[in-house]
């Protein structure tokens, strides 16, 4: 089944313990992609990434690293996470052309206390 | 840059209705791609319904229509028969696929929380 698997789904932590959400996909897309949601807000990207070792910033990038080592993985990392990181995170994936859609994984809710 | 606005917070409506979704967007480009997300209790992603800028005929899934337009920057979702499976948070996204980041980058509006009752 063609897919974007994230985890965890839900996580708590505390300020400062760094933690990785791990993002998969198994459609051999080139286009991977964070997005953050918050409510009144949407959802906001905060890296993307075009294909292997190629990645920039998104709208809201402060706080958060990536990398992009394998074509079907794009874990995102916060260092030191913060109270304001608190949030509904989704990966999402494509195949990088123009107007093809956008696959969402299952959304991670961070707590950071 | 491009902004996408959902001035309905919330709506209500019975099963069976019809019930329409608003969204206005900000840009300068002529070339652009809108869509509908439905992001139901599960907090799952789901693609609605899209359409391209440049076509002028309105697109349509079963039940989900919207009504664009262009000149106005309004993009509208219209649900008919509305089912107690459309309750759900809905969002409006922009796409701009001129340049690198923007041809994959989805521009939300805030969402509209729709509640469909029986």
């Amino acid at each position: 089944e063609a897919q974007v698997t994230q985890n965890p789904r839900y996580l708590i932590t505390v300020t400062g313990k760094k933690l990785t959400v791990t993002c998969s996909q198994n459609m051999n897309h080139e286009y991977m992609s964070w997005y953050r949601q918050d409510p009144g807000l949407g959802l906001r990207q905060i890296y993307y990434s075009m294909n292997v070792e190629v990645t920039d910033k998104g709208d809201v990038p402060e706080g958060y690293k990536v990398s992009r080592k394998e074509k079907r993985n794009f874990p995102l990392i916060l260092e030191s996470p913060s109270p304001n990181q608190t949030s509904l995170y989704f990966c999402a994936s494509s195949l990088g052309s123009t107007y093809n859609e956008q696959f969402f994984g299952p959304g991670t809710r961070l707590t950071v206390l | 840059a491009q902004t996408v606005t959902q001035s309905q917070p919330e709506m209500s409506v019975q099963e069976a209705e019809t019930v329409t979704l608003s969204c206005t967007y900000d840009t300068s480009e002529s070339n652009y791609y809108l869509f509908w997300y439905k992001q139901p209790p599960s907090r799952q992603m789901i693609l609605v319904i899209r359409q391209e800028a440049y076509k002028q005929q309105n697109a349509t899934e079963n039940r989900f229509s919207v009504n664009f337009q262009k000149a106005a920057k309004s993009f509208s979702l219209k649900i008919s028969d509305s089912q107690l499976g459309d309750t759900a948070m809905y969002f409006c996204a922009f796409m701009n696929p001129t340049n690198i980041q923007g041809a994959q980058k989805l521009v939300f509006g805030q969402g509209t929380r729709l509640t469909i009752n029986p």
